[in-house]
């Protein structure tokens, strides 16, 4: 069964440093996506970054970046030049290539700090 | 283009009354979810539609019942509200194709009583 783990309930980081969100998965199948959504707040859910297990390079969007290391099945987020407008939690989720539902995991919540 | 709307925002029950959550999406999307969000527990799949005129259990579909009225929207019922069922529940839409994300909509609180 296709399971998330996300073992940072809370993180800290002075503004304009990068900060690594960790999140391993498990799955038997060979295809699938790994997916990470940003919660501030204000409570909507918003995506932020893809990566495919077939993708030979690591996802890049902006200031976030995926560190996918598929032998250790870690997909961690890297958040670069952080801003604290990036203070939200932060969920790890993966769908198999056949499947439609997305699985998530439990969060970490990150506060940036001046 | 509203994306994925959601009614009400936040609604207030007390033990055994019924109530049903309204979404609905305009973006011609295929499939459709709905997630509860608990503290310390992510969001867990309740129920979801692959497609118009199918729907399926998610990992926490008891205590709740799921209606796709057609492609464009997808209610949650409570027929008997528990305190138990006290979170904040999202819905969310996806085109298709596994490169394809879900998009959420804005969620509802529910307390129950």
């Amino acid at each position: 069964a296709q399971k998330i783990t996300q073992t940072q309930p809370g993180m800290f980081v002075q503004e304009k440093e990068a900060v690594t969100l960790d999140c391993t998965y498990d799955t038997s199948d060979p295809s699938y996506g790994l997916f990470w959504y940003k919660q501030p707040s204000s409570g909507e859910m918003i995506f932020l970054i893809y990566q495919g297990s077939y993708d030979q390079q690591n996802a890049t969007e902006g200031r976030y970046s995926l560190n996918f290391q598929k032998a250790r099945k870690s997909a961690n987020l890297v958040i670069s030049a952080s801003q604290l407008g990036d203070s939200a939690m932060y969920f790890c989720a993966m769908r198999e290539a056949f499947s439609t539902k997305l699985i998530f995991g439990t969060g970490t919540r990150l506060q940036v700090f001046p | 283009n509203a994306g994925v709307t959601q009614t009400p925002k936040f609604q207030v029950l007390k033990t055994g009354q019924s109530m049903t959550l309204q979404c609905a999406q305009d973006m011609n999307h295929n499939s459709m979810y709905w997630y509860r969000q608990d503290p310390g527990m992510g969001l867990r799949l309740i129920y979801y539609s692959a497609s118009e005129g199918t729907t399926d259990k998610g990992e926490v579909p008891n205590g709740y019942n799921v209606s796709r009225l057609n492609k464009r929207e997808f209610s949650l019922r409570l027929e008997s509200a528990a305190p138990s069922q006290t979170s904040v529940y999202f819905c969310a839409s996806l085109a298709g194709g596994t490169t394809d994300t879900q998009y959420f909509g804005p969620g509802t609180r529910l307390t129950v009583l």
